[in-house]
């Protein structure tokens, strides 16, 4: 089964800085989709960015991209030019692209880490 | 923003006592989910379902069921809830193809006493 990491529980960052979350998994597939959703304290769940792991070139959505590092597995989020607004709980998600039916379908998510923004 | 209703948004109960939360979309997506959402876990899936009456377990589904009788409505049981059930549920939908991400619903909390 695969599985998903984010290690950082935790994470603050100065408005207009730059911070990294990052996110391992472990998987056995080739195919495959990755996603970080944003969590405000609204408790709606936000789509952010999603990466195809057939595609080398790293997803990129305005002030967030990611560092999508295959062979190690890694799949970090990086939000550039902080804002308040981007203080939230951020989590990395994984798709199996391989088998697509039954479980393959869900998305399977790491623990999540809080994002806070200071001034 | 995707259709998807979730209620109620919150709700208190006791111990013993049946639940049931809906999730209502308007999207006509093939695919739901109810995942619930407990501190130090992230989101994990409860049961799925890939079309109307075709439902499947997730990774917690024990003390839970499931329904769907219609493409847009996807009711989660819970048969006697006990405290461990306490938690935010979400519902999501998506559509078909992997690369296609979840669209959430609003959650809800349930407190079971």
């Amino acid at each position: 089964a695969q599985t998903v990491t984010q290690s950082q529980p935790e994470m603050s960052v100065q408005e207009a800085e730059t911070v990294t979350l990052s996110c391992t998994y472990d998987t056995s597939e080739s195919d495959y989709y990755l996603f970080w959703y944003k969590q405000p304290p609204s408790r709606q769940m936000i789509l952010v960015i999603r990466q195809e792991a057939y595609k080398q070139q790293n997803a990129t959505e305005n002030r967030f991209s990611v560092n999508f590092q295959k062979a190690a597995k890694s799949f970090s989020l990086k939000i550039s030019d902080s804002q308040l607004g981007d203080a939230a709980m951020y989590f990395c998600a994984y798709r199996s692209g391989v088998h697509w039916s039954g479980t393959a379908s869900k998305l399977t998510f790491g623990t999540g880490t809080r994002l806070q923004v200071t001034l | 923003d995707a259709g998807i209703t979730q209620s109620p948004r919150h709700k208190v109960t006791e111990t013993g006592t049946p639940v049931t939360l809906r999730c209502h979309q308007t999207e006509n997506h093939r695919y739901m989910y109810w995942y619930r959402q407990d501190p130090g876990h992230g989101l994990r899936l409860i049961h799925y379902s890939y079309g109307v009456k075709d439902t499947d377990k997730g990774e917690v589904s024990d003390g839970y069921s499931v329904s769907r009788s219609k493409t847009e409505d996807f009711l989660l049981t819970l048969e006697s809830a006990t405290s461990s059930q306490t938690s935010v549920y979400f519902c999501a939908i998506s559509e078909r193809g992997p690369n296609s991400p979840l669209h959430f619903g609003n959650g809800t909390r349930l407190t079971v006493t």
